[in-house]
């Protein structure tokens, strides 16, 4: 079976872009969440979409907005690209919002330059 | 919200037992996990507490205390494979993992 497949790996955007990843949830699996990581720190949250509807939302701008599709598959967007956005986008999946192990993508490293 | 305090580094050299600890403050709490991520790679699971007490998996043990909001890993045997972030993850219902900010542990020969 296939884990959590994240695209693209690697990114590398200028000042002011737009980028968008995407994360495809383990089969089965219909909860999706996507966390920022910057170097030396924990998984900060961004948003949790469960059945295509958003579940929850982390302290993060306007700027990042995501969405899930039919399939579960999911997609970040992030607009107007800022240095601070440089960091590894992790995306997540779990079975359902309750508490059941989430497994984890490879992350998409982007840079922001 | 959630307050979520672990030690930023920890050392330790191997066969030795480290405990890493991890205090909270989350409402609605609904469990804890407890998370290992390699340098470069994803974290995976290692454990997951509900009721207080300790849970033992192999070298790997975690032990959760409700009414303190207190967590700890302890790793036994240590292995330099074990040089990971381990990362604290209290679960509030119906919301997804947030995560403390890590502790590094480094594990030396």
């Amino acid at each position: 079976d296939a884990g959590v497949t994240q695209s693209p790996t690697h990114l590398i955007k200028t000042r002011g872009q737009h980028v968008t990843l995407r994360c495809s949830p383990i089969s089965g699996h219909k909860s999706v969440s996507w966390y920022q990581q910057v170097l030396g720190q924990g998984p900060q949250f961004i948003f949790q979409y469960y059945e295509k509807e958003e579940r929850g939302r982390g302290n993060f701008p306007d700027r990042f907005s995501a969405r899930q599709f039919p399939n579960y598959s999911s997609e970040l967007n992030v607009n107007a690209l800022l240095l601070g956005d440089s960091a590894l986008y992790l995306c997540a999946s779990s079975s359902a919002t309750g508490p059941t192990e989430a497994f984890f993508g490879q992350g998409t490293r982007l840079t922001v330059v | 919200g959630q307050n979520i305090d672990q030690p930023t580094e920890m050392t330790a050299t191997e066969g030795a037992i480290v405990q890493i600890n991890c205090t909270y403050q989350t409402s609605g709490f609904n469990g804890l996990f407890w998370y290992q991520q390699h340098a470069g790679e994803a974290p995976t699971f290692l454990s997951y507490n509900v009721l207080d007490g300790l849970e033992e998996k192999g070298r790997f043990s975690s032990f959760l205390s409700r009414s303190k909001g207190y967590s700890y890993l302890l790793l036994k045997e240590l292995q330099m494979k074990d040089s990971a972030s381990y990362l604290c993850a209290p679960k509030k219902a119906g919301t997804a993992l947030i995560f403390g900010k890590g502790t590094t542990l480094s594990v030396s020969s």
